[in-house]
């Protein structure tokens, strides 16, 4: 059975950085493209980044999140990771990892998801 | 970006009826090369992690219920839900993986009559 397990949220000051894990069980993520996907309180889905497991490693972010978040793997682990910087209160949301059945550059739809992991960024 | 839209933000059924959620994109997600819609239905009941119910617009996910179907192309997409029973109380939300960033409806709150 596919699973996915999110960990690493917690409430962290503005400016402030946490790293989210996504640890996958019943499958292998070096055969998939993985993705993060965000709810804030009350709010709807919105994608924040995903992560190729072609050769070239590509990865691809939401606009608001470029250069400031960076999703990476551990094959070994069969972990994802992602990894935040210079938080934001708007960041604040629950955090999903989700297996994708890739189907262009960057773009694919959600096959599994995790339960999510909650990150507050608040002073 | 592809805005999505969805109508109505919530309806509310008796059991046993039909239910329809409408999804608009801005621009068409049909890949004209393969003949293929890219979006997909999800169902994100409250605590839990969302489920994948369509893809490819009307593609049924492996193990959802035949009562889940959608239909459309372009730019005007539509998930029916029929014989509503109680456990399918959630939000629904079309998704556009055509071009990125990937975009998602707002949700429609499916409520129970």
């Amino acid at each position: 059975e596919v699973q996915l397990l999110e960990s690493g949220g917690d409430l962290v000051q503005p400016g402030g950085s946490l790293r989210l894990s996504c640890a996958g069980s019943g499958f292998t993520i070096n055969d998939y493209f993985m993705s993060w996907v965000r709810q804030a309180p009350g709010k709807g889905l919105e994608w924040v980044s995903i992560s190729s497991n072609l050769a070239d490693g590509s990865t691809f972010y939401e606009d608001s999140v470029k250069g400031r978040f960076t999703i990476s793997r551990d094959n070994a682990k069969n972990t994802v990771y992602l990894q935040m910087n210079s938080l934001r209160a708007e960041d604040t949301a629950k955090y999903f990892c989700a297996r994708t059945s890739a189907t262009g550059t960057g773009r694919g739809y959600f096959t599994h998801w995790g339960l999510g992991t909650l990150v507050t960024v608040s002073s | 970006d592809i805005v999505m839209t969805q109508s109505p933000d919530s309806l509310a059924v008796s059991l046993g009826e039909r239910a329809t959620i409408n999804c608009k994109s801005s621009q068409s997600v049909l890949w004209n090369s393969n003949n293929k819609n890219f979006l997909a239905w999800y169902q994100h009941k409250r605590g839990q992690a969302p489920k994948l119910l369509i893809y490819w617009a009307s593609t049924r996910e492996s193990g959802v219920p035949d009562r889940f179907s959608g239909i459309g192309s372009g730019t005007d997409f539509t998930l029916t839900i029929t014989n509503v029973q109680a456990e399918d109380v959630a939000v629904y939300y079309c998704h556009q993986y055509y071009q990125s960033p990937m975009t998602f409806g707002p949700g429609t709150r499916l409520e129970i009559k």
